[in-house]
C-alpha cells in the first residue's frame, strides 16, 4: 500500500534563506511519481514539482529541487531564497501504478517565512 | 494555468438540506477527482471519474454521490447534510492516460462547507 509520511508538522525559515521539507515515501511498486505541491492560506492546490522513479536526476523548477534519495525512499523538497509569498502548506504525494488514479498525500508541513 | 472551476466558493448551510458542489474544467481532461481536506490535514479521495458515466469511490468513505455526464462537469452531491460533511472539498482534473505515475492534477480552488 502507499504511504506519504511527512514528519514536520510546520518549519520556520529566514526570508532569502534556503529550507528542506522532508517527506518518505513506500512503495512496492518500481514505477511510481512523487509530486509537491502549495496549499497557500487561500485554500488552492497548486502544483511544485514532479520527480519519476526512473529519472536519473533530480528534478528542479526555478527555487524549488527535489532531493530525491531512492534507496532511502526519501524525495525532500528543497526552497532556495524563501520568499515571504511562500509561506504555505506543502504537500507531498506520490502516485504508483498499483495505486491505478490515486494521488495519495501526506499530512502536510505548514511553512513560515519570517521577514 | 489550470482551467477548474468549483462554485460556490463558501456554503454555509443547515442540517437536512440537498447541496450540490459544482465543478467544471476546459481542459478537455478524460479524469476528474473529488478530495475532502479537514482544517490543517491531507487531502482523501473521495471519489473519481474515468471519463462519461464513469464514477468511483474513493479511499474515503463519502455519503456524497457524483455524476459525470459531460466531460467538463463533475458535480458532487450530498442528499441531507451534516455537520459532520464541514470540509474543504477540492475537485482536479487529469489528462493522463491508464495510470500513468506522472499525471500531474490541476486543482481547482475549493469550496468550504459548513454544515450548522
Amino acid at each position: 500500500a502507499q504511504k506519504i509520511t511527512q514528519t514536520q508538522p510546520g518549519m520556520f525559515v529566514q526570508e532569502k534563506e534556503a529550507v528542506t521539507l522532508d517527506c518518505t515515501y513506500d512503495t512496492s511498486d518500481p514505477s511510481y511519481g512523487l509530486f509537491w505541491y502549495k496549499q497557500p492560506s487561500s485554500g488552492e492546490m497548486i502544483f511544485l514539482i514532479y520527480q519519476g522513479s526512473y529519472d536519473q536526476q533530480n528534478a528542479t523548477e526555478g527555487r524549488y529541487s527535489l532531493n530525491f534519495q531512492k534507496a532511502r525512499k526519501s524525495a525532500n523538497l528543497v526552497i532556495s531564497a524563501s520568499q515571504l509569498g511562500d509561506s504555505a502548506m506543502y504537500f507531498c504525494a506520490m502516485r504508483d501504478q498499483g495505486g491505478s488514479e490515486k494521488l495519495v498525500f501526506g499530512k502536510g508541513t505548514k511553512l513560515t517565512v519570517n521577514p | 494555468e489550470a482551467d477548474i472551476y468549483q462554485t460556490p466558493r463558501y456554503l454555509v448551510i443547515g442540517t437536512g438540506k440537498k447541496i450540490t458542489l459544482e465543478c467544471s474544467q476546459t481542459m478537455g481532461h478524460d479524469k476528474m477527482y473529488w478530495y475532502q481536506q479537514d482544517p490543517g490535514m491531507e487531502l482523501h479521495l473521495i471519489h473519481y471519474s474515468y471519463g462519461v458515466n464513469s464514477t468511483e469511490k474513493g479511499d474515503l468513505s463519502s455519503e456524497s454521490t457524483v455524476s459525470r455526464i459531460r466531460t467538463e462537469h463533475f458535480p458532487l452531491t450530498l442528499e441531507s447534510a451534516r455537520p459532520s460533511h464541514t470540509s474543504q472539498y477540492l475537485c482536479a482534473s487529469s489528462e493522463g492516460y491508464g495510470g500513468d505515475p506522472n499525471e500531474k492534477l490541476f486543482f481547482g480552488s475549493g469550496t468550504q462547507l459548513s454544515v450548522l
